[in-house]
């Protein structure tokens, strides 16, 4: 069965410090994969996403990056953060020819001081 | 743009009601998903509708899809505690690499 790892899963952080988030898919290949914010008061924003090794797509502008070094490995990065990039930051997979249907990973809790 | 939005945003309900929860989407899609987050977690997928009249039933809650209306329900047959979360709708546009675009949210309350 196919399992999504994501860590940490809380982090406080001050501004202008770097981040670094990973999450690892096991039990499928070549997803889709996904990073997604949910800043306080619950709307969920897409970040990035990524059909391959390498292939990242960013949906808005942002001081945060993505790299998919690997199959099932997706990472989001900051060189400094800010303030506004406190949120709840959760990975996604999915496989596009089957149903579509996103499963997520447990959620890292970050908050910019 | 796909624009998808969910109403109430906000449901308060005694057990043993019946309500029904609505998420519109703008642009033309077959793919449709209900998830559920509990406080402080991440989401569960509860349902997937890939077709017009699409009906998922689990438990106390039914989903559907109405395509050339552009909307899905959620209802809830005879609410229980167990059931207070916040509801998501998302819909995937059409050549969109999978990308989800998620309604507000539906925080839902169901009081003894």
């Amino acid at each position: 069965s196919q399992t999504i790892h994501q860590w940490p899963a809380t982090l406080v952080q001050p501004v202008g410090s770097p981040l670094s988030l990973e999450c690892t898919v096991e039990g499928t290949s070549n997803p889709n994969l996904y990073w997604y914010r949910q800043a306080a008061g619950r709307g969920l924003q897409l970040l990035f996403y990524s059909i391959g090794i390498d292939q990242i797509s960013s949906e808005v502008p942002q001081n945060l990056s993505a790299s998919r070094p690997q199959d099932r490995q997706f990472i989001l990065s900051s060189k400094k953060l800010l303030l506004s990039d406190s949120g709840f930051y959760l990975c996604a997979w999915s496989v596009v020819a089957r149903t579509g249907e996103l499963f997520f990973g447990e959620g890292s809790r970050l908050t910019v001081l | 743009e796909l624009k998808v939005e969910q109403n109430p945003l906000f449901l308060s309900m005694q057990e043993g009601k019946n309500y029904t929860i609505y998420c519109n989407y703008s642009t033309t899609s077959d793919r449709l998903y209900w998830y559920r987050q509990d406080p402080g977690k991440s989401l569960e997928s509860l349902f997937v509708l890939l077709s017009n009249g699409a009906v998922k039933q689990e438990g106390r809650l039914m989903a559907s899809l109405d395509t050339k209306a552009r909307l899905s329900t959620l209802h809830i047959t005879a609410a229980v505690h167990d059931l207070s979360a916040t509801y998501f709708c998302a819909v995937q546009g059409g050549t969109s690499y999978g990308k989800l675009t998620f309604g507000q949210g539906t925080i839902l309350t169901v009081h003894p």
